[in-house]
């Protein structure tokens, strides 16, 4: 059982430069989460999605995008990296069983280190 | 900001000895999480502790909760070196925006 997968787990980007990380999760999750996490800022999601086929902003989603095609996977894509992208990108899903978001207990992929020149 | 603030930002002890660790907020939660993040690795799921419960148990852990307090606190017991890691307080708020908003952590080093 792989739990969350993230690929890759390190990246050196230019600016300019686009690419996509990539999530995949086995536990039949319904919620995806893409966070960033920068020192002194602790997490800040990004987008999520409550289901295949749809997506949400978050807190930070200025400059990426994401897409769920499929239930196991979430896309995030930078189609321009800036400086300030650099970060470490952490991937999240966790069962929906009523209430609000994030009522439930969230699994983290081991995240993906990506730097910005 | 809704953010919650763990206290302290750093906290380091002996093997054996007690580690607790504060987590206030501003707003009403839904509830309250903890998770350990060890170094290079993704944030595991400690305890959930919803606004109706005051203190929950898991193995060496205790979380409480004070809402009129708006603070919980973890405190480990017994601490052992595989503990050293950073652990973070996860709030749900109520109303509007409801998502899980993360605190910037607890970094907490076990020496043997």
């Amino acid at each position: 059982n792989a739990g969350v997968t993230q690929t890759p787990k390190f990246r050196v980007l230019k600016t300019g430069q686009s690419m996509t990380l990539l999530c995949a999760q086995d536990m039949n999750h319904e919620y995806m989460y893409w966070y960033r996490q920068d020192p002194g800022m602790g997490l800040r999601l990004i987008h999520y999605s409550v289901g295949e086929g749809t997506t949400a902003k978050g807190e930070v989603p200025d400059g990426y995008n994401v897409s769920r095609l499929k239930k196991q996977n979430f896309l995030l894509g930078l189609e321009s990296a800036a400086p300030s992208q650099t970060s470490v990108y952490f991937c999240a899903s966790s069962y929906v069983t009523g209430g609000p978001l994030g009522n439930q207990p969230q699994h983290f992929g081991d995240g993906t280190r990506l730097s910005i020149l | 900001s809704q953010q919650g603030e763990e206290d302290p930002q750093a906290l380091s002890i002996q093997e054996g000895e007690n580690a607790t660790m504060n987590c206030s907020y501003k707003t009403s939660i839904n509830n309250l999480q903890w998770y350990r993040q060890n170094s290079g690795r993704g944030l595991v799921h400690l305890i959930l502790i919803r606004s109706n419960e005051r203190e929950k148990h898991s193995g060496r852990l205790r979380v409480t909760l004070d809402t009129s307090k708006k603070s919980s606190s973890l405190l480990i017991t017994a601490s052992r070196a595989a503990d050293t890691a950073s652990y973070f307080c996860a709030t749900v708020f109520l109303g509007g925006y409801q998502k899980v908003t993360f605190g910037i952590g607890t970094k907490l080093q076990v020496i043997p």
